[in-house]
């Protein structure tokens, strides 16, 4: 069975610091698909990326990074210099190749910067 | 951005009482999800559809029912609602095509209080 486990419940942090949210997953699929979401107290679920079980590279998207370790079976996403705007929870989930596409959801960090 | 629209934000009715959530999307995609979300936990898929007339049940059971007619419309019914229905509602969508790589575009959700 498929499983996403985000060990941090909640982070906070003061603006500026970095911050690394860490995400082990687990499956039996040999192609999957991991990614990261971000939902603001708004609510709504804000899509932030997408990497596939043969691409190893890590990314780098302005302040965000993130690191895929096969080998550990995590993806970790860190913040560079933090800022309030941060602020949201953030959810790392699994989908398995060639079904329904399902998204398996970890249960979630929860990062507050503060000023 | 994504255009998925949910109705209604919020929702606040008594127990007993036939409820129906909306959820339109105008990106032509033809899966479409439900998930349900309790304050501070994971989404738990309940429903998914493939396409018009496609409908199945998610991993977490729920008493509520869904229907595809069209395919930007994936609308949510609770017959008898009940304060265990209490709970953030996320409507979602994907492109049919790819192999689980595709990302889910998420409503702003539906906040339901059943007294």
């Amino acid at each position: 069975a498929q499983k996403v486990t985000q060990a941090q419940t909640e982070i906070s942090v003061v603006e500026k610091e970095d911050v690394t949210l860490d995400c082990v997953y687990e499956t039996r699929d040999t192609t999957y698909y991991l990614f990261w979401y971000k939902q603001p107290p708004s609510g709504e679920l804000v899509f932030l990326i997408r990497r596939n079980s043969f691409d190893e590279q890590n990314e780098i998207s302005g302040r965000y990074s993130w690191n895929f370790q096969k080998s550990t079976s995590s993806f970790n996403f860190t913040i560079t210099a933090s800022q309030v705007v941060d602020s949201a929870v953030y959810f790392c989930a699994l989908s398995e190749a060639g079904g329904s596409e399902k998204l398996v959801f970890g249960k979630g960090t929860k990062l507050t910067v503060n000023p | 951005e994504a255009d998925i629209y949910q109705t209604p934000r919020y929702l606040v009715i008594g127990t007993g009482k036939k409820i129906t959530l909306e959820c339109s999307q105008t990106m032509g995609h033809d899966k479409m999800y439900w998930y349900q979300q309790d304050p501070g936990m994971e989404l738990h898929l309940i429903h998914y559809s493939y396409g018009v007339n496609s409908t199945e049940k998610g991993d977490l059971s729920s008493e509520s029912t869904v229907s595809r007619i069209r395919t930007e419309h994936f609308p949510l019914t609770l017959e008898s609602a009940r304060p265990s229905h209490t709970s953030q509602y996320l409507c979602a969508s994907s492109d049919l095509l790819g192999q689980g790589d595709n990302e889910q575009f998420f409503g702003p959700g539906t906040r339901l209080t059943v007294l």
